[in-house]
Order: C-alpha cells, then sequence, then structure tokens
C-alpha cells in the first residue's frame, strides 16, 4: 500500500521556466513533509518541508504548498535551472514518538538547457 | 557530504550467501534508520535504531537483520541472498528519533548474482 504517490515518474521543462512537482498522500495522521533531492551516485539530501499547520512554505527558489483536504503537496520551483536535474523524492511522517518518514517512489526532472 | 558513511559502496555476491553492510552517523546523531531501493521503487523503510535500541521496524525480511552498537555505527545483515535482494541500501541518521529531517549516506548497492 503506497501511502505516499508521486504518480509521474518524469518531468522535462526548459531552463528559466516553473517546474512543479506533485504528490499525494492517503495517510490522514501524516502532518510533516519534505521533499528530497537526489543526484545518481550519492545519497538524497533534504531540500524542503512543510508542517500541516502551514499551507506554504518557500525557501528561495523551492516553495511547497500543501493542500490537506486533497491530501495533496508540491514543490516549484522557479526559475528552473539545469543543475536542478535529479530525482524528487516526496515524504511524509506522523509526529509520534517512533514516526518514521514514508517515501514516494520519485519523479526524475530534467531541465534542458 | 552528508557526514554519514556507508561501506562498501559497491557489492557483488552469490545466491545464498550473507553479507554485512556497515553504517556510521554524522557525529552527535544517535538515530539511524536503514532503507532499501530497488528499482522502479522508492525508499523503502527497513528499520530504525535509537541510542543502541530498536525503534521502529518496517517491511524488512526475516532474513535481514540489523543493530547499532554502542559507538552508534549500525550493521545490516542480509543472509540468504536472493536476486530479488538486489538494490541500493541506504543508511540515514538524525539526532532525534521522531519526525524530521534525515541524512542520508551515498549508499550501499548490493547486486546478487
Amino acid at each position: 500500500d503506497q501511502q505516499v504517490k508521486q504518480n509521474s515518474p518524469s518531468l522535462s521543462v526548459q531552463e528559466g521556466r516553473i517546474s512543479i512537482l506533485n504528490c499525494d498522500y492517503t495517510n490522514s495522521m501524516f502532518d510533516y513533509f519534505l521533499w528530497y533531492k537526489k543526484y545518481p551516485a550519492e545519497g538524497p539530501t533534504f531540500l524542503i518541508s512543510i508542517s500541516s499547520i502551514k499551507d506554504k512554505n518557500e525557501d528561495g527558489r523551492f516553495t511547497v504548498f500543501l493542500n490537506k483536504s486533497a491530501k495533496h503537496l508540491s514543490l516549484h520551483i522557479v526559475p528552473s535551472q539545469p543543475g536542478d536535474s535529479a530525482v524528487y523524492f516526496c515524504a511524509a511522517s506522523d509526529s509520534g514518538a517512533n514516526s518514521k518518514l514514508t517515501f514516494g517512489k520519485g519523479i526524475t526532472l530534467s531541465v534542458r538547457p | 557530504d552528508s557526514g554519514v558513511t556507508q561501506t562498501p559502496k559497491h557489492l557483488i555476491t552469490a545466491t545464498g550467501q550473507r553479507v554485512t553492510l556497515r553504517c556510521s552517523p554524522r557525529s552527535g546523531d544517535l538515530s539511524v534508520y536503514w532503507y532499501q531501493q530497488s528499482l522502479d521503487q522508492g525508499l523503502q523503510f527497513l528499520i530504525q535504531y535509537y541510542n543502541g535500541e530498536e525503534r521502529a521496524k518496517g517491511n524488512i525480511l526475516e532474513r535481514f537483520s540489523a543493530q547499532q552498537f554502542p559507538d552508534l555505527h549500525s550493521e545490516l545483515n542480509l543472509s540468504s541472498l536472493e536476486l530479488g535482494d538486489s538494490a541500493l541500501y541506504f543508511c540515514a541518521s538524525s539526532v532525534t528519533g521522531g519526525a524530521g529531517e534525515l541524512f542520508f549516506g551515498e549508499g550501499s548497492r548490493l547486486t546478487v548474482l
């Protein structure tokens, strides 16, 4: 049972345009959401997070939006740069003492120069 | 560099064999997590240790076991290996055992022939 779903396996955008990466979740207990970025031959690295008490969090070119009623979040990258080409994982957890991160399958983003 | 060290980086072995993957967490991090990434799959949570004790268990097979030692390094033991165990195994660490940002190592790529 995939509790965190990234239904689009890949996305290709032109440099300078907006990249929108989507993520859906099914577990209503999830209240903390993160995006990780992964380059080939490297481990995932933390990008940005959002708590369920917010609906938006911004960090430079990266903004994450959360729609709790729809159990949907999205990562916007503006403007997209070739160096943003990577696999992006959406992850979620609840706030329990023994919580763990549940990851989606990832989206491969390609930014064309 | 996340500060999390995993060895070996690559491992090729035969079915039925046993291997041990090693992880040294970031200095000061008490919690260690193990994740498995198979082809076309997201990061599947296997197990978490916090300060030497098992904290949470995911979809870890009975053929797999792990432990965290007093110096906080962790080992993941995989036995009676099958072809389907071929995957990237990531170790991650965090300061606390609860929800939050994880710091990942570069992974150990296991190939079972």
